[in-house]
């Protein structure tokens, strides 16, 4: 799989956009781009995926460049409960590789009052 | 949907013993993962069942290592003789087999090894 650069930490004040962004310059053609968090004491949670288009749902918006070299995930009001820490991951959509996730260390997203 | 459970939440046993972790996943999943998580890095990847059968082990699985789905349903890992070097979270996943299912992970076993 190929792999992820994410910033070490960043602060959002609550209310605001969280844009999250993540560097994955060797994603292949057929490797979608997922997002999971984990908030303390938790098991990660499944935010997002996409493959080129950009995708939204109830949690959250990803944006992927053309080149597909790069993505944002954007958290469009946070909350205090958004404070979590957020993985970037390129995987295969099926097959005997999916599932093997390669999680890195994340973005630690601390949302302030 | 009552999510994936895992249990113990907490186990503490001394160098030596083995334990037995249990995880029963959301029930129409067919897959099911285990993960390895230490302290300040994300988890990895352990083994993969599909239904009853393991799929793929991870080097990271040493011999002392064993894990089972029988009959597909609940799966269980199992550490043997264990060492300080085991102590970790253990989190379990399930998802269907299907391209793109998101996994849904447990909260994790939390083992230390004193």
């Amino acid at each position: 799989d190929a792999k992820t650069t994410q910033p070490t930490s960043m602060d959002c004040a609550e209310g605001r956009a969280a844009n999250l962004p993540c560097n994955h310059s060797t994603i292949s053609g057929n490797e979608y781009v997922y997002w999971y968090r984990q908030i303390h004491s938790q098991g990660p949670q499944y935010i997002i995926h996409g493959l080129k288009n950009n995708e939204t749902n109830e949690m959250a918006s990803l944006i992927i460049t053309e080149d597909r070299k790069s993505s944002t995930l954007i958290l469009p009001h946070a909350t205090l409960r958004d404070t979590a820490v957020y993985y970037c991951i390129v995987s295969e959509a099926g097959g005997t590789s999916y599932g093997k996730l390669t999680f890195g260390q994340g973005t630690i997203l601390t949302v302030h009052p | 949907d009552t999510g994936v459970s895992q249990d113990p939440r907490h186990k503490i046993t001394k160098r030596g013993q083995n334990v037995t972790f249990r995880c029963d996943p959301i029930s129409e999943h067919n897959r099911l993962y285990w993960y390895r998580q230490t302290l300040g890095q994300g988890p990895e990847f352990l083994t993969y069942f599909q239904n009853e059968a393991q799929l793929e082990k991870s080097r990271l699985l040493s011999d002392r290592f064993s894990a089972e789905r029988p009959k597909g349903s609940f799966s269980t890992l199992e550490i043997q003789r264990t060492e300080q070097g085991d102590s970790a979270m253990y989190l379990c996943a399930s998802s269907f087999s299907g391209a793109n299912s998101p996994l849904h992970f447990g909260n994790g076993t939390r083992l230390t090894v004193t």
